[in-house]
């Protein structure tokens, strides 16, 4: 059974400093991850994934997460936050193409000024 | 069309009543999906289609949940008999065969009184 844990639900950080949020999962094979961004009142957007290819994955708006396969994590980073980054985070795994996502619970980003 | 498109953005009914949720899926993509996402959590898999096939609908919660896509396109998640606790925000997403990426549309937010 495929799982996603995002530790923290609420992260705040200030403008300008670095971004870290965190995602760890469990996958019986080698998964497919993701993240996802949501903006109030905005459908799931498609920050970043890793499909095993190299393990550092650089996404929109400047986000990057790495895949570690020994921490079975791929947390999101961003060196430098933006107002415009407050929103809510999701990380997602699947097995394969085809099937269905396994999302963690989100993390909600606050950037303050 | 540019995305996944969903309707009706919000819906508001009575316990009891059958509600229909249509999901337009991005023109030339063959899989479907359908999330259920409820307050302060991520999406969970309720169903999902290749083609007018629906392949899983382990995540549908009951039998008054039902889904189809009939021409292969359109889709729509019917509840009967809705019930306060289907209250979510219901998500849709589409995307190509063999590729790992799910699309999603700004979902339709339900409540049950």
């Amino acid at each position: 059974a495929q799982s996603v844990t995002q530790l923290g639900s609420h992260v705040s950080v200030s403008e300008g400093a670095l971004v870290l949020l965190r995602c760890n999962y469990s996958s019986s094979v080698p998964p497919y991850l993701f993240w996802y961004v949501q903006y109030p009142n905005q459908g799931l957007q498609l920050l970043l994934k890793y499909t095993s290819a190299a393990t550092l994955v650089k996404g929109i708006n400047g986000f990057e997460a790495e895949f570690k396969k020994s921490e079975t994590s791929f947390h999101l980073t961003k060196p430098s936050a933006h107002m415009s980054d407050a929103a809510e985070y999701f990380c997602a795994v699947s097995e394969s193409t085809g099937n269905q996502f396994y999302f963690g619970t989100g993390t909600s980003l606050t950037v303050i000024p | 069309g540019a995305g996944v498109s969903q309707s009706p953005r919000y819906k508001v009914t009575k316990r009891g009543q059958d509600v229909a949720l249509r999901c337009d899926p991005i023109s030339g993509h063959v899989s479907l999906y359908w999330y259920r996402q409820a307050l302060g959590q991520g999406p969970e898999f309720l169903t999902y289609f290749n083609y007018e096939a629906q392949q899983d609908k382990s995540g549908l919660p009951n039998d008054r949940f039902s889904a189809e896509r009939p021409e292969g396109s359109i889709s729509t998640l019917t509840i009967q008999r809705t019930e306060q606790r289907d209250s979510a925000m219901y998500r849709c997403a589409s995307s190509l065969p063999d590729l790992e990426t799910q699309y999603f549309g700004p979902g339709t937010r339900l409540l049950v009184l």
